[in-house]
């Protein structure tokens, strides 16, 4: 089964706005990554953070993690059309031997 | 540096076709993994290959099987496709198996007929 929920499916916000995305997942984990997909592409790594951390910032990219709460979330401030795509959550899950579980995505529209 | 290429792009086979999936990746790194997406899906991991020498099912591996071939490739093969494997398929590499980002091919969109 998807180890991470996230919420919500689909955002649509406009150029300059903030967009959060939230995630949450059911077990221990050693850390929590989130990626980009854009449309018919791979996808591409935007941010790790690990279990004993709480905040990680990476240009307009901030992402928390609450790890009482099984959750986290990521912020992107001051939108931009080109960051329209899909946003997922992966863990790394803390009994496993590697294997990152993806969730089902935020489909982010940025309108110009 | 073409970090993760995955061939073909694009397949359409016929019920009880068999195929193989190719992936390599030119990083130098230890653990492959496949995955498979499906709409409202997200990422499914089919298959992983933690070092050299080494495969693991992950959470969909009924279907397929799989080949680490040396540190470079990774292939996954479907020896009797269904149209319940019509899928996105993505390759993906890390340096190592944990704690560490993974980069991902540009996928191979699979249809079975």
């Amino acid at each position: 089964s998807q180890q991470g929920e996230e919420d919500p499916q689909a955002l649509s916000i406009q150029e300059g706005e903030n967009a959060t995305m939230n995630c949450s997942y059911k077990t221990s984990i050693n850390n929590l990554q989130w990626y980009r997909q854009n449309s018919g592409r791979g996808l591409v790594h935007l941010i790790l953070i690990r279990s004993n951390e709480r905040e990680k910032h990476s240009g307009r990219l901030r992402v928390t993690l609450d790890t009482s709460k099984k959750s986290s979330s990521l912020l992107i401030t001051a939108s931009r059309a080109a960051d329209t795509a899909s946003y997922f959550c992966a863990t790394d899950r803390s009994s496993n031997t590697g294997k990152l579980i993806f969730g089902q995505g935020t489909t982010l529209q940025v309108k110009p | 540096n073409a970090g993760v290429t995955q061939t073909p792009k694009f397949q359409v086979l016929k019920t009880g076709q068999s195929m193989t999936l190719q992936c390599a990746q030119d990083m130098n790194h230890n653990s492959m993994y496949w995955y498979r997406q499906d709409p409202g899906m997200g990422l499914r991991l089919i298959y992983y290959s933690a070092s050299e020498g080494t495969t693991d099912k992950g959470e969909v591996p009924n279907g397929y099987n799989v080949s680490r071939l040396n540190k470079r490739e990774f292939s996954l093969r479907l020896e009797s496709a269904a149209p319940s494997q019509t899928s996105v398929y993505f390759c993906a590499s890390s340096p190592r198996v944990s704690n560490t980002e993974a980069f991902f091919g540009q996928g191979t969109r699979l249809t079975v007929v």
